[in-house]
């Protein structure tokens, strides 16, 4: 079974500074793929990056960047010079592989960011 | 390239009902997946498309199913309805394949059951 962890429920920031939101997860699979989305208050769900158990580099979009941590099973988002746009929630999500051979999504609870001006 | 589409945006109902929600992907996604959203359970994945066959399913009843027909779109129905069917039901595609590609949402169909 599969599982993502995000154990900040709500991060504050100072506008124009870097934050990290926290993410780890647990899977059996050797293939695998971490996704981070963004959920302002309208409700859609926006995807931002993407990195693959078997990418050696870490994925960068812009401000965002995803600190993967392999070893560790964690897969950060960092995002650097903070707006006030991106006060939204943020989900961390994966897909791996299942039994039936098809990949299968598993959202984290989200971690709501607001920024401050 | 037009983004997911989904219709009703928003629907009211009332407990018993059936009800059928539909959503079309980017041009060229052939996978198609539907996600239910609540303040308490989060998101939870109810069912993938892809090629008009299920390709994968979540841990919900049999009273949520769901079909895709050749143009890839695709709508889900839930019947008799309960209380705590209420939430924010999001469709997503993707290319599709066998890699874990990245999804694109569409903004959801609000559902209250009343």
């Amino acid at each position: 079974a599969q599982k993502i962890t995000q154990t900040q429920p709500g991060m504050f920031v100072q506008e124009k500074e870097a934050v990290t939101l926290d993410c780890t997860y647990d899977t059996s699979d050797q293939s695998y793929g971490l996704f981070w989305y963004k959920q302002p208050s309208s409700g859609e769900m926006i995807f931002l990056i993407y990195q693959g158990s078997y990418d050696e580099q870490n994925a960068t979009e812009g401000r965002y960047s995803l600190n993967f941590q392999k070893a560790r099973k964690s897969a950060n988002l960092v995002i650097s010079a903070s707006q006030l746009g991106d006060s939204a929630m943020y989900f961390c999500a994966m897909r791996g592989r299942s039994s039936g051979g098809s990949y299968i999504p598993t959202f984290g609870r989200g971690t709501s960011l607001i920024v401050h001006p | 390239k037009a983004g997911v589409t989904q219709t009703p945006r928003y629907l009211i109902k009332t407990r018993g009902q059936q009800v059928t929600l539909s959503c079309s992907p980017i041009s060229g996604h052939r996978s198609v997946s539907w996600y239910q959203q609540t303040p308490g359970q989060g998101l939870q994945f109810l069912f993938e498309y892809f090629s008009e066959t299920q390709r994968n399913k979540g841990n919900f009843p049999g009273r949520f199913s769901g079909r895709q027909f050749s143009n890839s779109r695709s709508e889900m129905n839930v019947s008799t309805l309960e209380l705590g069917d209420s939430a924010l039901y999001l469709c997503a595609s993707s290319p599709g394949g066998e890699e874990p590609y990245e999804q694109y949402f569409g903004p959801g169909t609000r559902l209250t059951v009343t």
